[in-house]
């Protein structure tokens, strides 16, 4: 069984301020996709990013970077310079290659204060 | 211009009634599917198609059928609605790559449509 743990509920920061959330995850796969979206307060889910286990490479785009480490399981996601904007739930999700369904995380409720 | 669209966005009624939610993809998406977020924003699969076949039925009441006349289009419908039954239901879609150095086929990135606020009173 697949399973995704976002421990950080809620995090508030001040604008500006560099933020990471953590994405924690099992699977017995040996070939999966990760990935991390956005569903900001209009309720919509936005695609951010997406990883496969071939590929341990971190992410930079823009002002989001992902930091992906298959020893410890990770796949963590961190806003630089955080603005107003990035308020929303981030989710973390996982799947197989087969990708016949997203296991999904908690999530976690950002709030940048201005 | 929309890729995935769900109607109606948002859904009133009374327990006991029927109702339907069509999703539509333009993206040319071999696989479709339905998630359901409930009040404390956890989203869990429902329902996972591809070209018109069910793949996945994650274990949901008989009451939810989803349908779909062709590979752009999965529709859910809803019997006898239940106080249970609020949350907001999201549709997806992904496209299926045959992937000849991991071997077999692979489907990539779903895409969400914009979701659709149940409310049962």
């Amino acid at each position: 069984a697949q399973k995704v743990t976002q421990a950080q509920t809620e995090i508030s920061v001040v604008e500006k301020e560099d933020v990471t959330l953590d994405c924690v995850y099992e699977t017995r796969d040996t070939t999966y996709y990760l990935f991390w979206y956005k569903q900001p307060p209009s309720g919509e889910l936005v695609f951010l990013i997406r990883r496969n286990s071939f590929d341990e490479q971190n992410e930079i785009s823009g002002r989001y970077s992902w930091n992906f480490q298959k020893s410890t399981s990770s796949f963590n996601f961190t806003i630089t310079a955080s603005q107003v904007v990035d308020s929303a739930v981030y989710f973390c999700a996982l799947t197989n290659f087969g990708n016949e369904k997203l296991t999904f995380g908690t999530g976690t409720r950002l709030t940048i204060i201005p | 211009d929309t890729a995935v669209s769900q109607t109606p966005k948002y859904l009133v009624t009374q327990m006991g009634n029927d109702k339907s939610i069509k999703c539509e993809q333009n993206l040319g998406h071999d696989t479709m599917y339905w998630y359901k977020q409930d009040s404390k924003k956890f989203l869990k699969i429902m329902f996972s198609y591809n070209n018109k076949e069910l793949i996945i039925n994650e274990t949901v009441p008989n009451r939810f059928s989803p349908k779909s006349p062709d590979k752009a289009h999965l529709n859910l419908h809803i019997n006898s609605l239940e106080l249970g039954d609020s949350a907001v239901y999201f549709c997806a879609s992904s496209q299926v790559r045959t992937d000849p150095i991991a071997s077999g086929t692979r489907r990539e990135t779903q895409y969400f449509g914009p979701g659709t606020r149940l409310l049962v009173l």
